[in-house]
């Protein structure tokens, strides 16, 4: 099982917009809805920022938003703050009732 | 208060073994699905395995056949077996509770496999 595909950097100045896709297949990102969405600051564990393709967990800003399209799932944070800047992974489940991750982004909050 | 604190990590030589828990607490450990996630250094995350709260266990082809996931839900706790270990094992190993999504973790337990 390959790893999802996303773009190793993305960057945005406060106050923008941006979206951090992340490409599958037909197995995994395209056939379900269990695609989640994972913070990651330096020395620290993940946390969850969405389940499900588009739901936020409680305690999470309504600045953060999921969306998918058949094999390609998305996150987009609106209004950037400077706290936003980490990593950021997807996950999806498979067909073959296992997991796989995206590669991971970095954000860099200009 | 949901917590996981996972040990065992340590120093191990190529082909080696070595044994992670994962002490879970604050929630009904039962009836959750429980995964081990990892990191190598510098790397991306990479999904381990799964023990569903039937008992059934995956694993990704990166482990399977080495990597043995349980449970013992009367001791609220989550074990790895890792056996014929490997350089590119070493990694923080995570576990972590899925419910809608990943959505705890914990501190992680350091393996690094070298000679």
């Amino acid at each position: 099982q390959s790893a999802l595909t996303q773009p190793a950097s993305v960057s945005g100045s406060p106050g923008q917009s941006i979206t951090i896709s992340c490409t599958g297949t037909s197995s995994d990102v395209g056939a379900y809805n269990y695609v989640s969405w994972y913070q990651q600051h330096p020395g620290k564990a993940p946390k969850l920022m969405i389940y499900d393709v588009s739901n936020r967990p409680s305690g999470v800003s309504n600045r953060f938003s999921g969306s998918k399209s058949g094999s390609t799932a998305s996150l987009t944070i609106s209004g950037l703050q400077a706290e936003d800047e980490a990593h950021y992974y997807c996950i999806s489940y498979t067909s073959s009732n296992t997991w796989v991750f995206g590669g991971g982004t970095k954000l860099t909050v200009l | 208060e949901v917590q996981l604190v996972e040990s065992g990590g340590g120093l191990v030589q190529p082909g080696g073994s070595l044994r992670l828990s994962c002490a879970a607490s604050g929630f009904t450990f039962s009836s959750h699905d429980m995964h081990w996630v990892r990191q190598a250094p510098g790397k991306g995350l990479e999904w381990v395995s799964v023990i569903r709260s039937t008992g059934d266990p995956y694993y990704p082809g990166s482990v399977k056949g080495r990597f043995t996931i349980s449970r013992e839900n009367a001791k609220n706790s989550l074990y790895l077996q890792m056996n014929s270990l490997r350089a590119d094992d070493t990694a923080v190993y995570y576990c972590t509770r899925a419910t809608r999504g990943f959505d705890y973790w914990g501190q992680g337990t350091l393996v690094t496999v070298s000679s």
